[in-house]
């Protein structure tokens, strides 16, 4: 299967900072991505679809002006939480759809992001 | 917004016992996938079942679908102490891909 990577693995940031979290994609072009918050003990929640060139499609309810998506390139899109609090504190997983194969997706390891 | 529910939430067994994992949606679907997490971990896919299937096994995971129920089940045959995670189905409609509340699975040696 695809390789999908995110980076940080973790991260801890003070209230009030901005924290950007990385996916990338490793062995294709993607252009299209998922991004999936996961609170603890919780499933995982769609948050926005991010398309390469254009913006993002986000859930409702989800502020796309705290979450800031930027799917720049082919192989990598990035979650930028504006103005953290600890209540963003979570688990952000990422997956890439595989171009031509509606039925295939790969996800990243996943970030936890702890907000002090 | 989650796509639908799981039972149980939670589910003890033994070592050696079965596990039944229930899985209901909503809307129509392309196909629905079952994932396992361990406990602050990555997603591990272990099947996929199409829309058109009924029932599909892989070593000791037997899936089955109904769809005019909106439903599917995850049997863990021989269930191991390894097999303790939390459990989703995700159901995947050609645009994205949603995820149910998942069930957590404790196998006791």
């Amino acid at each position: 299967g695809a390789v999908v990577s995110q980076h940080p693995s973790w991260v801890i940031c003070k209230s009030g900072t901005s924290v950007k979290i990385e996916c990338r994609s490793l062995d294709f072009q993607a252009t299209t991505m998922f991004w999936y918050r996961q609170f603890p003990k919780q499933s995982l929640m769609l948050m926005a679809t991010s398309n390469e060139g254009s913006k993002a499609t986000y859930e409702q309810g989800v502020e796309k002006d705290k979450f800031l998506i930027n799917h720049a390139s082919l192989t990598l899109s990035t979650l930028t939480v504006t103005s953290a609090h600890p209540e963003d504190s979570s688990f952000y997983i990422c997956s890439v759809k595989v171009p031509g194969q509606s039925h295939e997706q790969y996800f990243g390891p996943g970030t936890r992001l702890t907000v002090t | 917004s989650q796509q639908g529910e799981e039972d149980p939430q939670a589910l003890s067994i033994q070592e050696g016992e079965n596990a039944t994992m229930n899985c209901s949606y909503k809307t129509s679907i392309n196909n629905l996938q079952w994932y396992r997490q361990n406990s602050g971990r990555g997603l591990v896919h272990l099947i996929l079942i199409r829309s058109n299937e009924r029932e599909k096994h892989s070593g000791r995971l037997r899936v089955t679908l109904d769809t005019s129920k909106k439903s599917s089940s995850l049997l863990i045959t021989a269930s191991r102490a390894a097999d303790t995670a939390s459990y989703f189905c995700a159901t995947d409609d050609r645009i994205d891909m949603r995820f149910g509340a998942g069930t957590r699975l404790t196998v006791k040696p």
